[in-house]
């Protein structure tokens, strides 16, 4: 069964004070890592979609990585508007499936 | 291009009630996936629908149904609700070339 686990649940940044958030997973063989922010009571807007190991893709002050095991969004001198959930998923290429597994996320608070 | 569109936005119901949600996917998208989120479990996968077929099914009861028809819209129903029921219901669609998912903005079901 796929397994996403995000660390860490809550972070609390100061304006331009850059970190990382971690995503690690399990996966059969892996169709596809995925990226997305949610605001309060919104859907998921979609980030990245990451395929294979060492791809890096860049968005803004966003940035997200891929090995084998684990995903990293990189945020460079963040701002108040990136205040959000981030939520990771797997899409495992067993068959049919076309389900993304999630992880539960990290509430990113960016402070002026 | 218009994004995937869910009604109603908001619904609340009582316990033994059913309910039917509505998803209207992305212009040219054919699957269909349905989530449930709740503050507890994160998000969970429902079922999927490409070309009217459930192609996959989550571990949820058999109250939770869905159906998909030949202009891509789906519609997922709840039987019997119960108070654990109240979550965020989010609706996704993605291409037939890709297997990104682009999500809606959900609906709030309050089972009271």
């Amino acid at each position: 069964e796929d397994q996403v686990t995000q660390s860490p649940e809550a972070l609390r940044l100061q304006e331009g004070e850059s970190s990382s958030l971690n995503c690690s997973y399990t996966v059969s063989g892996l169709r596809g890592l995925f990226w997305y922010r949610q605001d309060p009571g919104k859907g998921p807007e979609f980030l990245f979609t990451l395929y294979s190991a060492g791809e890096e893709k860049e968005k803004e002050r966003l940035k997200a990585t891929l090995t084998k095991k684990e995903s990293f969004l990189h945020i460079t001198a963040p701002k108040p508007e990136d205040s959000a959930t981030y939520l990771c998923a797997v899409q495992g290429d067993g068959g049919s499936n076309y389900k993304l597994t999630f992880g539960k996320g990290t509430l990113l608070t960016v402070n002026p | 291009k218009a994004g995937v569109t869910q009604t109603p936005r908001y619904l609340i119901k009582t316990r033994g009630q059913q309910v039917t949600l509505s998803c209207s996917p992305i212009s040219g998208h054919r699957s269909v996936s349905w989530y449930q989120q709740t503050p507890g479990q994160g998000l969970q996968f429902l079922f999927e629908y490409f070309s009217e077929t459930q192609r996959n099914k989550g571990n949820f009861p058999g109250r939770f149904s869905g159906r998909q028809f030949s202009n891509s819209r789906s519609e997922m129903n709840v039987s019997t609700l119960e108070l654990g029921d109240s979550a965020l219901y989010l609706c996704a669609s993605s291409s037939s070339t890709g297997n990104t998912q682009y999500f809606g903005p959900g609906t709030r079901l309050t089972v009271l």
